[in-house]
């Protein structure tokens, strides 16, 4: 069964300081890997989308790695702000498939 | 204009009231996507739509009627709904496919809060 797990499920930190979120999946066969922003009662929002052969991609201050053997992957955000506040959505897609398998989520909140 | 955009934001309705949420976009996405999502929960798939033709429903109950009516149109007709149903419902379009050759990007709407009393 494709399935998708993030980590941690929340995270508070400081405005200004930096963190990193994880996602393991075991979507096969892979086809490429999403991070979703989503704001509260809001749709999400595409960060970055990332295929087998890519293994970091940035978006100004969020980067995205890719680990396609150890079927990870990891959103890093830089210099954090007020605004980051939301949660972020790992989602992965199997080739062929009009399907999408999303992750739990982590809540991140940011604190001045 | 890249937008997806859902009307009513917000829509309360009783378990005898018949309504429906639309969705617009002006892309020429070919892929259009109904989901629901629960609170502090992921979106769950329910309808998609490739070539206003309905390829997925994943077992949605009648109740929920989706319908295309061009390219650029998705509604999603509700009757007879049960408070459950309560949920924040996502419109969804992508070029292709999420798992086609290339990425098939999904845009998502701003969604439609839906309380049913």
């Amino acid at each position: 069964k494709n399935q998708v797990e993030q980590s941690p499920q929340s995270l508070i930190i400081l405005e200004g300081k930096n963190c990193t979120l994880q996602c393991n999946y075991t979507v096969s066969p892979f086809s490429n890997l999403r991070w979703y922003k989503q704001d509260t009662g809001r749709g999400p929002v595409s960060l970055t989308i990332m295929t087998f052969s890519e293994n970091t991609k940035s978006n100004g201050r969020y980067t995205a790695t890719l680990d396609a053997d150890t079927k990870q992957s990891s959103l890093h955000i830089t210099a954090s702000q007020l605004s980051d506040s939301a949660s972020y959505i790992c989602v992965v897609s199997a080739s062929g498939n009009e399907k999408l398998t999303f992750g739990t989520g982590t809540r991140l909140t940011i604190i001045p | 204009d890249t937008e997806v955009t859902q009307t009513p934001k917000h829509l309360v309705m009783g378990m005898t009231n018949k309504k429906s949420l639309k969705c617009e976009q002006h892309m020429g996405h070919r892929a259009m996507y109904w989901y629901k999502q629960k609170a502090k929960k992921p979106p769950e798939l329910m309808f998609v739509y490739s070539y206003e033709k309905l390829s997925i429903n994943e077992s949605v109950p009648s109740r929920f009627s989706p319908e295309c009516p061009n390219s650029s149109l998705l509604n999603l007709h509700l009757h007879a709904l049960q408070p459950e149903d309560s949920a924040l419902y996502l419109c969804a379009s992508s070029h292709r496919y999420p798992g086609a050759s290339g990425t098939g990007e999904l845009f998502f709407g701003e969604g439609s809060r839906l309380t049913v009393l």
